[in-house]
């Protein structure tokens, strides 16, 4: 069974630094392109970033995080990481990762981690 | 970027009704358009990709069509797990974009 756990979501100030975490079972990992996509509260789905399969890949940002945030990968310990910096209100919501297919289509998902960017 | 349009926003049906969702591109996307279904505290699930291929595991209620600006996901007879939020989603530039959502409802 594929299983996304993602973690590392918190109460953050403005200004502050968080990484996400995306631990990946059930698959390998290594071959598969990954994705960030989130909700602010009340909102619609919003994506965030993509990374290629190979280990230092490719990365792709929207505009709204490019500069702030960074997406990477640790193949050998089956792991997809977002690091959030200069963290702003409009960051708050849930994040999602998930494995992509065919053209960057988002498969598995997991069940969000819950970032929070307040004073 | 790709703008995505979804119509209705929301819609209100009853069990073993016929629900048609329709999302149009900006521009050009072919067929690299997805339908994701979205339930509160859950991840999204992907149902249909290519814009007509359905995901493995996906009832065959669940169905897409077209190509090029305009497609359309249909659930044929509703079920009660299927309330829920739908989205549309192209893949075909990056950045990637979603429709703003069809919240379905029981009537």
């Amino acid at each position: 069974e594929v299983q996304l756990l993602e973690s590392g979501g918190t109460l953050v100030q403005p200004g502050g630094s968080l990484r996400l975490s995306c631990a990946v079972s059930g698959l390998t990992f290594s071959a598969y392109a990954m994705t960030w996509v989130r909700q602010a509260p009340g909102k619609g789905l919003e994506w965030v970033s993509t990374i290629t399969s190979r280990h230092g890949g490719d990365t792709f940002y929207a505009d709204s995080v490019r500069g702030r945030f960074t997406i990477s990968r640790d193949n050998s310990q089956n792991t997809l990481y977002l690091q959030m910096n200069s963290l702003r209100a409009e960051d708050t919501g849930f994040y999602y990762c998930a494995t992509t297919i065919i053209r960057y289509f988002a498969d598995n998902w997991g069940q969000g981690t819950l970032v929070t960017v307040s004073s | 970027d790709i703008q995505m349009t979804q119509s209705p926003s929301s819609v209100s049906a009853s069990i073993g009704d016929r629900v048609t969702i329709t999302c149009r591109a900006s521009q050009d996307i072919g067929s690299w358009l997805a339908w994701l279904q979205h339930k509160a505290g859950k991840g999204p699930k992907l149902l249909i990709l290519t814009a007509s291929s359905l995901q493995s595991g996906v009832p065959s209620r669940f169905s897409g069509s077209g190509s090029g600006t305009d497609f359309t996901l249909t659930i044929s007879s509703l079920q009660p797990e299927d309330f829920a939020t739908y989205y549309c989603q192209q893949t075909s530039n990056f950045p990637q974009t979603f429709g703003q959502g069809t919240k379905l409802e029981i009537k």
